[in-house]
């Protein structure tokens, strides 16, 4: 089973840019999750979609970041302008969540981008 | 409400050693409580997982210990071994919205 993918693996830029973020999450799974890491901290939660609506954006700073999942399946996180505090890596999850209480409650990390603004 | 507290941020054992990490949590809306492993350059990877109706699930080397009245659970790792010098992510979740919450992670360093 092919794990969620995303791209680009690094990327860097200055500071007002705006970048975009990919990610192809395992195949089936409804939930897809956007996290952020900053160096040294666990993952905080940006924004979570139950396939092409969005379930939680309540930490998402909408003024520069914002994602789509259209078609329920591919997700793109935008951030437009940059801040040097983005600087981060930028983790993407899926899980199935049809049915809680089962092993599809687990939740699949790709391997994220780590984005520095300069 | 929120929040996961995790501890210690670091931690060094020796080769062999018990390795414990300790997280709490407030929302007692929470009810799905997994640990994470992740390596550098890594995603986050799903290591064990408990649920509160049991106070303890083991896999292996690895236990987690559940304190459903205390809002406390910790993994231990027993026999520690060099590979599994990791960063540990706890987290909870509730199974109404799926949203995850980590705690703020431990750097393990195990001694070869």
């Amino acid at each position: 089973e092919a794990g969620v993918a995303q791209s680009p693996r690094y990327k860097i830029i200055e500071k007002r840019q705006s970048v975009a973020f990919w990610c192809n999450p395992i195949s089936g799974h409804a939930t897809l999750y956007w996290y952020q890491q900053i160096l040294g901290q666990g993952p905080k939660l940006l924004i979570q979609f139950q396939n092409n609506g969005v379930v939680d954006d309540s930490q998402l700073p909408k003024d520069r970041f914002s994602a789509e999942r259209l078609k329920g399946v591919d997700s793109t996180l935008k951030i437009q302008p940059a801040k040097l505090e983005d600087s981060a890596v930028y983790l993407c999850a899926s899980s199935v969540n049809q049915l809680w209480g089962g092993l599809n409650t687990e939740a699949f990390f790709g391997q994220g981008t780590r984005l520095t603004v300069v | 409400q929120q929040q996961v507290k995790q501890s210690p941020q670091s931690l060094i054992v020796q080769k062999g050693g018990i390795s414990i990490i300790n997280c709490a949590y407030e929302n007692t809306a929470f009810d799905y409580f997994p640990w994470y492993q992740q390596f550098p350059g890594k995603g986050p990877a799903l290591l064990i997982a408990i649920r509160p109706d049991v106070s303890e699930k083991k896999e292996g080397r690895f236990t987690i210990s559940f304190n459903k009245s205390a809002k406390q659970f910790s993994l231990h790792i027993m026999d520690s071994q060099p590979g599994d010098s990791a960063t540990y992510f706890c987290a909870a979740a509730n199974s109404g919205t799926y949203k995850y919450i980590f705690g703020t992670g431990t750097r393990l360093k195990v001694l070869a």
